[in-house]
């Protein structure tokens, strides 16, 4: 199975400022990775799939990079509404796995 | 508008069993992999199980294989998953996902609201 490591846990931010989240997966998972968003009491929103293309109608200021076993989903201007937690996701092989998720919080 | 909805949840005792429902509407069901994810309460996302468009390739988690089965309808365009022997641990949310691409084992698009199963005496 496929560790997915999160960091940092919990990300404080200022409006306006740029966040960068990190994804480790234990064994390369070849851009086989994906980034969701998750609000209170709502459902996961897909962001991110091939590490780096956004889904439908996500903005232009999420973007995802990384290769192998490195990946990361940056916001360059957080706004109110992106305040959420982050997870990533590999789709590499069976079994599917997430990380912890990242927590981003208005600092 | 594609949509799932989820149902069925509900408390049972540990070992009891519950069957979970997702019915689909707005795309073609028939034609893409279907998953189950859940969350615990304050805790992350879990992938459960995923079966493919047809039905006969299956996949689950360690910790429900062997009780857990999913299944599907095309069609009725709904997506099961039959719970037995239900353990404490299977307290969660449990969301319906639709694959993003036919043949799955990939990410998920569109997501359903979800539906609580809790599990305790």
């Amino acid at each position: 199975e496929i560790v997915m490591t999160q960091s940092p846990a919990t990300l404080s931010v200022s409006p306006g400022e740029r966040a960068t989240l990190s994804c480790r997966a234990s064994q390369s998972v070849r851009s086989n990775l994906a980034w969701y968003q998750q609000k209170p009491g709502q459902a996961p929103r897909l962001l991110m799939y091939g590490a780096s293309t956004r889904a439908t109608d996500i903005p232009a200021r999420f973007s995802g990079s990384g290769s192998g076993t490195e990946y990361n989903l940056t916001i360059s201007s957080l706004q109110s509404e992106d305040f959420a937690i982050y997870y990533c996701q590999h789709y590499s092989n069976w079994p599917l796995t997430f990380g912890g998720g990242t927590k981003v919080e208005i600092k | 508008e594609v949509q799932l909805l989820e149902s069925g949840g509900g408390l049972k005792q540990p070992g009891g069993s519950l069957r979970l429902s997702c019915a689909a509407s707005g795309f073609t069901f028939s034609t893409y992999a279907m998953t189950w994810v859940r969350q615990a309460p304050g805790k992350g996302l879990e992938w459960v199980s995923s079966i493919s468009v047809s039905g006969g390739s299956t996949y689950y988690a360690d910790s429900v294989k062997g009780r857990f089965t999913i299944s599907r309808d095309n069609s009725k365009n709904t997506l099961y998953l039959q719970m037995n022997s239900l353990r404490a641990e299977d307290t969660a949310v449990y969301y319906c996902a639709k694959d993003r691409i036919t043949t799955g084992g990939t990410d998920m698009d569109v997501w359903g609201k979800g539906t609580t199963v809790t599990v305790s005496s």
